[in-house]
């Protein structure tokens, strides 16, 4: 079954709204979670690390100030795209890991599939 | 060069055929590899880890050349549930696991 709930599936928005995704931890706690984006027929790109307790760490050339990431609690990540323009819309997946090493594999979550008309 | 390269394909093979997929990463000092499948508009799931002495786990053989830095996928008797586009995924030098996706390569497995 699931081990990483994300919530929007999809979400609708119009330019210059702001929208909210939830990634939660089911029956773990994830100290960190990832989140990634995919754009059409691209490889999935991290945008940034989310740490439970203390700011996300953010890749190279995503913007901490459009995509705030919080990270409240062991079992809740969320990232909330501000001021969403079309060129946001894309595919927002969530991740973590349930196993304490660096090396066990990633656990995704379904993902929410943004559109910003 | 790209951290992760894959062939995009599609690959088209009938059911019942073997299917190789490679993928080659650029990046000496990584240390845990990894294959998932992505279905259409989905979310990618593992479908297995990449051990250095190569690991099957039924139809599925994964073999990992550290000197060539090179990852393979064989799947024997595709079935047609096998259709997907398939990920090499590699993590990154130093991170605390932070994982680099190759584009995938698109399997089309008809009847």
């Amino acid at each position: 079954g699931a081990v990483v709930s994300q919530h929007p599936s999809w979400v609708i928005c119009k330019s210059g709204t702001s929208v909210k995704i939830e990634c939660r931890s089911l029956d773990f706690q994830a100290t960190t979670m990832f989140w990634y984006r995919q754009f059409p027929k691209q490889s999935l790109m991290l945008m940034a690390t989310s740490n439970e307790g203390s700011k996300a760490t953010y890749e190279q050339g995503v913007e901490k100030d459009k995509f705030l990431i919080n990270h409240a609690s062991l079992t809740l990540s969320t990232l909330t795209v501000t001021s969403a323009h079309p060129e946001d819309s894309s595919f927002y997946i969530c991740s973590a890991r349930t196993g304490s090493s660096y090396n066990s594999p990633l656990h995704f979550g379904n993902g929410t599939r943004l559109t910003v008309t | 060069r790209k951290e992760v390269e894959q062939d995009p394909g599609p690959f088209n093979v009938p059911e019942g055929a073997t299917v190789a997929f490679n993928c080659t990463y650029s990046n000496s000092a990584s240390q845990s590899f990894f294959w998932y499948r992505q279905d259409c508009r989905k979310e990618p799931k593992l479908l297995m880890s990449v051990y250095s002495s190569g690991n099957e786990d039924g139809r599925f053989t994964a073999q990992l050349n550290r000197a060539s830095q090179y990852i393979s996928l064989l799947i024997r008797d595709s079935k047609l549930s096998d259709s997907a586009t398939y990920l090499c995924v590699v993590n990154r030098r130093g991170s605390q696991g932070n994982l680099i996706f190759g584009k995938g390569t698109k399997l089309s497995v008809k009847p």
